[in-house]
């Protein structure tokens, strides 16, 4: 089985200051790791994705995460966050194609101007 | 389409009447999920299709709630009886089963509002 745990439901931060929102998974098997983006009164949109390859992934809107398979961790940073920012933040794992996706409870990050 | 749509986009319901709602998932999408996202809340899984396989029903809450899949396409998630506590966004994803394409891509959801 497989499960995500977002440790902090509420992050708030300064305008232009750094962030990092964790992640952390558990899985006996290979996995694909997502991070999803809600803004208020939207859907939810792909931030950033690790399939393979390079640990380090960079998304959209200056935001990356590094996959540490040892820690079983794939926290999203950014090194200077905007008010645009705010938003809800959600981690999730799967094992593959075709298998079911499971999701973190997730971040609140607000950005303080 | 080029996305995931679902409709109704805002359904209002008085307690106890039956409500279907439905998700067009992305053209080839093998995939397909129902996940709830109560005001202020996480995502909750739901269901999920693949393929012609059973669908895992896992995740619904209640013996009130069902869902079907016409082959790979439309997605009904029916709840029977609603209650105030079923108010949410029901949110529909699907993903393609390529080697390199797993992600989900979400419709906008449904707003159900119990009264």
């Amino acid at each position: 089985a497989q499960s995500v745990t977002q440790l902090d439901s509420q992050v708030p931060v300064f305008e232009e200051a750094p962030v990092e929102l964790r992640c952390n998974y558990s899985s006996s098997v290979s996995v694909y790791l997502f991070w999803y983006v809600q803004y208020p009164n939207q859907g939810l949109q792909l931030l950033l994705k690790y399939l393979s390859g390079s640990t380090l992934v960079k998304g959209i809107n200056g935001f990356e995460a590094e996959f540490n398979k040892s820690q079983t961790s794939f926290h999203l940073r950014k090194p200077s966050v905007h008010i645009s920012d705010t938003a809800e933040y959600f981690c999730a794992v799967t094992s593959g194609p075709g298998n079911q996706f499971y999701f973190g409870t997730g971040t609140s990050l607000t950005v303080i101007p | 389409g080029a996305g995931v749509s679902q409709s109704p986009s805002n359904k209002v319901t008085e307690k106890g009447k039956d409500v279907e709602l439905r998700c067009d998932p992305i053209s080839g999408h093998t995939a397909l999920y129902w996940y709830r996202q109560r005001l202020g809340q996480g995502l909750e899984f739901l269901i999920y299709f693949q393929g012609n396989s059973a669908p895992d029903k896992s995740g619904l809450p209640s013996d009130r709630f069902s869902a079907e899949r016409t082959g790979e396409s439309v997605s009904t998630l029916t709840i029977q009886r609603t209650q105030q506590e079923d108010s949410a966004v029901y949110l529909c994803a699907s993903s393609s089963t390529g080697q390199r394409n797993n992600e989900q891509f979400f419709g906008p959801g449904t707003r159900l509002t119990v009264l």
